[in-house]
């Protein structure tokens, strides 16, 4: 199976800083990449598919960025409501989709 | 509206077996793979499989082939995620998530349900 490891696992940010999630995967997977958002009590929402393409409504200080085994999702001011935790998911190895563990982004 | 509605939250015994159901509405239900995924408390996200509600058609992640059941019902435009052995490792929220792709599947995920808690405890 293919693995994805994100770090941080916790990341502490102020309102308006630039901030960036690092997924590794454990082999290469093109740019079959998602990243998702999820806030307590809440479904996960789709941000970013094929590593970079932004989906429809998603605001544009989210972005996504990398190929092969390095990936990064990287906001450009975060805004309070960005406070939650982000997913990535690789869907290249099916049937095995798998995701990364999470990162966290709290309240500094 | 576009969105998918599922059943409410179940609590079981080891050993038994639960069946959650999402029910699709505000697109072509047989369009779209649906995907069923779930959040364990303090984990992550895992993936379970998916169906074609065209024609049924199952794909069932390997550590769950032998207990994870996924069915349809076109008529109502809804499709059904049945576990069975349940242990108390299972207790977590069970989402439905449609697949991106229309007609093909994408394999990721741009509509969810709410979400259901199964909590399995003696």
């Amino acid at each position: 199976d293919i693995q994805l490891t994100q770090s941080p696992s916790l990341l502490s940010a102020s309102v308006g800083d630039r901030v960036t999630i690092a997924c590794r995967a454990s082999q290469g997977i093109s740019t079959y990449l998602a990243w998702y958002q999820q806030k307590p009590g809440k479904a996960p929402k789709l941000l970013i598919y094929g590593a970079s393409t932004l989906q429809n409504g998603v605001p544009s200080r989210f972005s996504g960025s990398g190929s092969g085994t390095e990936f990064t999702l990287a906001i450009s001011s975060l805004q309070p409501e960005d406070f939650a935790t982000y997913y990535c998911q690789h869907f290249i190895s099916y049937p095995q989709l798998t995701f990364g563990g999470g990162t966290k982004v709290e309240i500094k | 509206q576009v969105q998918l509605v599922q059943s409410g939250a179940e609590v079981k015994k080891p050993g038994a077996s639960v069946k959650v159901s999402c029910k699709a509405s505000g697109y072509t239900f047989t369009g779209h793979h649906m995907h069923w995924v779930r959040l364990v408390p303090g984990q992550g996200l895992e993936w379970l499989g998916r169906v074609n509600p065209n024609n049924g058609g199952t794909n069932i992640a390997l550590r769950f082939q032998s207990r994870v059941i996924l069915t349809t019902e076109t008529s109502v435009s809804t499709t059904y995620m049945e576990l069975t052995r349940l242990q108390s490792a299972d207790t977590a929220v069970y989402y439905c998530a449609r697949d991106f792709g229309a007609g093909i599947a994408m394999d990721y995920f741009d509509l969810w349900g709410q979400g259901t808690l199964v909590t399995v405890s003696s």
